[in-house]
């Protein structure tokens, strides 16, 4: 059973242009949540999808950022015009249900976008 | 506001011996508490889940406690390895409406246990 992927790991960008990232959730998971880290910070919640929905997208900026988790496919995180301060890792997780209580959360490798 | 805090922020131990990590949280309504430990450059990988009702739980070499009244944590790590090295990322969930809720994370401990 594959673990959560996230793909591509490292991703250069200038500024200006589009970056989209892409978490393939683990078998079974249906819950995806996307999280931003910067260098000497914690994980910023960022947005939490099931398929085809937004459930909570109250850690997303308000502009250049969307999230889709569509009925087929993975979910993709999508930076338009990126900025420098856009540079971070940006990790994915998933769980077969949502976080209630102990519900356990998987996440990925990461990726990690650096806008030049 | 809901905050989590870790102390120390960096520790260096030689291999075999003991730590233990800190965690004070401000979260509101509170729902469970997690250590995750994050290599470097890789994803946080959970090592223990807690619930109000728990005050301590283990996972081989790591223990975890948690006081709800002071709103404390701490994770003890026995003997350490070189494979301990990383940073120990404490957790707070939050009830949010229902059943949802929402993670807040702290900024880490960075462990590194030299030979």
């Amino acid at each position: 059973n594959a673990g959560v992927m996230q793909n591509p790991r490292h991703l250069v960008r200038r500024r200006g242009q589009e970056a989209r990232l892409r978490c393939s959730p683990m078998k079974g998971h249906s819950h995806v949540y996307w999280y931003r880290q910067l260098p000497e910070e914690g994980l910023k919640f960022m947005v939490y999808l099931q398929k085809e929905n937004i459930i909570d997208e109250s850690g997303m900026p308000k502009e250049r950022f969307s999230a889709e988790f569509p009925k087929e496919g993975p979910s993709i995180l999508r930076i338009q015009q990126v900025v420098r301060g856009d540079s971070a890792a940006y990790f994915c997780a998933s769980s077969p249900r949502g976080l209630s209580n102990t519900g356990e959360l998987f996440f990925g490798e990461g990726s990690r976008l650096t806008v030049l | 506001k809901n905050q989590v805090e870790q102390s120390p922020q960096s520790l260096i131990i030689l291999e075999g011996k003991n730590c233990t990590l800190q965690c004070n949280y401000t979260v509101s309504p509170f729902s469970n508490l997690r250590w995750y430990k994050q290599d470097t450059g890789r994803g946080p990988v959970s090592l223990t889940i807690m619930t109000f009702s728990e005050n301590t739980k283990s996972n081989r070499r790591y223990t975890a406690t948690l006081d709800a009244d002071t709103k404390q944590s701490s994770l003890h790590i026995t003997a350490s390895q070189l494979s301990d090295s990383a940073s120990y990322i404490c957790v707070v969930s939050a009830r949010y409406g229902g059943a949802t809720n929402k993670l807040i994370f702290g900024t880490g401990t960075l462990l590194a246990v030299q030979p």
